[in-house]
């Protein structure tokens, strides 16, 4: 059975700090995906990035950057210089997925993390 | 390009009472999975359809049903409401005959808006 993890409930930051959400994740599968979204209040779930577990070079994107190390089964993300606008709950997510056939939209998500990012 | 769109966006059952909520994929997209997230929580996967067959199912009881029509949009049904199916409802479409289909972000599965349904 697969399963994620993300230990850290809620986070507070002031502006401009840097902040690590973390994830660990957990699967018997050699293929499989690893996702993170945002969600904002209105609900909808927002893509960040997708990971497979054949590539794990580190991506940035901006202010954003994803550790990704299959040794510990963890996928981290980093926000750099926070703002406001980054406050929204985060969810790590993973799906199984054939070499060949691509991510399985049957994912499964961690219980989220409460980001709050103060003025 | 039209997203995932779901209706309805907000919805007040009774206990006991039937809902169906609805989904329409992507365009060029042939799978639809729902997903159940109860407040505080994360998205619960309760079932995937392809070509208008479940393909698989969380955990979740038969209360909790579904369709796929020929043009891909999909339905939830559930049935004999229990103030626990209080929920956002998230519909997530993807496309398993290109599965390598991805946006400028990456992005190869793409969620609605989500149907809000409370039960009292």
């Amino acid at each position: 059975a697969q399963k994620v993890t993300q230990a850290q409930t809620e986070i507070s930051v002031v502006e401009k700090e840097d902040v690590t959400l973390d994830c660990v994740y957990e699967t018997r599968d050699t293929t499989y995906y690893l996702f993170w979204y945002k969600q904002p209040p209105s609900g909808e779930l927002v893509f960040l990035i997708r990971r497979n577990s054949f590539d794990e070079q580190n991506e940035i994107s901006g202010r954003y950057s994803w550790n990704f190390q299959k040794s510990t089964s963890s996928f981290n993300f980093t926000i750099t210089a926070s703002q406001v606008v980054d406050s929204a709950v985060y969810f790590c997510a993973l799906s199984e997925a054939g070499r060949y056939t691509g991510a399985n939209s049957k994912l499964t998500f961690g219980k989220g993390i409460t980001l709050s990012v103060r003025p | 390009d039209a997203g995932v769109t779901q209706s309805p966006t907000h919805l007040i059952k009774t206990r006991g009472q039937q809902v169906t909520l609805r989904c329409s994929p992507k365009s060029g997209h042939d799978t639809v999975s729902w997903y159940q997230q109860a407040l505080g929580q994360g998205p619960q996967f309760i079932f995937q359809y392809y070509e208008e067959e479940e393909r698989q199912r969380g955990n979740f009881p038969d209360r909790f049903s579904g369709h796929q029509f020929p043009n891909y949009s999909s339905e939830l049904n559930v049935n004999a409401l229990l103030l626990g199916d209080s929920a956002l409802y998230l519909c997530a479409s993807s496309s398993r005959q290109r599965p390598f289909l991805v946006d400028k972000s990456g992005n190869t599965i793409y969620f609605g808006e989500g149907s809000w349904l409370t039960v009292v």
